[in-house]
């Protein structure tokens, strides 16, 4: 098993732009999620899914928009992206919703010029 | 609203020394879950453990061992004869109702020869 992938592992972009940060796990687990990491701050929910065609808003929800079609795959999309979005970004999955083990995902690295 | 606190921003210590990485709590609810993870300088978050609030019983992994209090909302972390390879980030973390999972702010700890 690969466990949680994420892709890109670096990004870098302009205030303005757009783009997908790719999350997938191929342990068949329901609860997937979204965090980031800022220096100081730990990691703050961004959103999260409880299955296949439901999302919800966490801590930080500005900004991102998810959506989960499938079990496997959960992206985050950034819509405009701004300066304040450069952090390192964190996909998650787990078999029993946030109270359970969280399997994380090796990390994006985001920084928005 | 649940909180984390890690008082402790930043430890070091000498190899060999015993260390206690502490983590406070703030909830409402009844049943939640409290959570450590290890997060080494290569960036990935490794589990370390998981313990309901209906279990106060210490536990012991290897040189690991966890205290959780109620009466004090604190769910230490000892790390006994450290070694360099425990250096790292280690952030406390709960989860109560509402699907929400809290992280601390994470203390860093930096183990030396």
């Amino acid at each position: 098993n690969a466990g949680v992938t994420q892709t890109p592992k670096f990004q870098v972009l302009k205030t303005g732009q757009s783009m997908t940060l790719q999350c997938a796990q191929d342990m068949n687990h329901e609860y997937m999620s979204w965090y980031r990491q800022d220096p100081g701050m730990g990691l703050r929910l961004i959103h999260y899914s409880v299955g296949a065609g439901i999302t919800d808003q966490g801590e930080v929800p500005n900004g991102y928009n998810v959506s989960r079609s499938t079990t496997e795959d959960f992206p985050l999309r950034l819509l405009s992206a701004a300066p304040s979005q450069t952090s390192v970004y964190f996909c998650a999955s787990s078999r029993v919703s946030l109270s359970g083990e969280q399997y994380f995902g090796p990390g994006t690295r985001l920084t928005v010029t | 609203a649940q909180k984390v606190t890690q008082a402790q921003t930043e430890i070091s210590v000498v190899e060999k020394e015993d260390v206690t990485l502490d983590c406070v709590y703030e909830t409402r609810d009844t049943t939640y879950y409290l959570f450590w993870y290890k997060q080494p300088p290569s960036g990935e978050l490794v589990f370390l453990i998981r313990r309901n609030s209906f279990d106060e019983q210490n536990e012991i992994s290897g040189r690991y061992s966890w205290n959780f209090q109620k009466s004090t909302s604190s769910f230490n972390f000892t790390i006994t004869a450290s070694q360099v390879v425990d250096s790292a980030v280690y952030f406390c973390a709960l989860s109560g109702g509402g699907n929400k999972l809290t992280f601390g702010t994470g203390t860093q700890l930096k183990v030396e020869l």
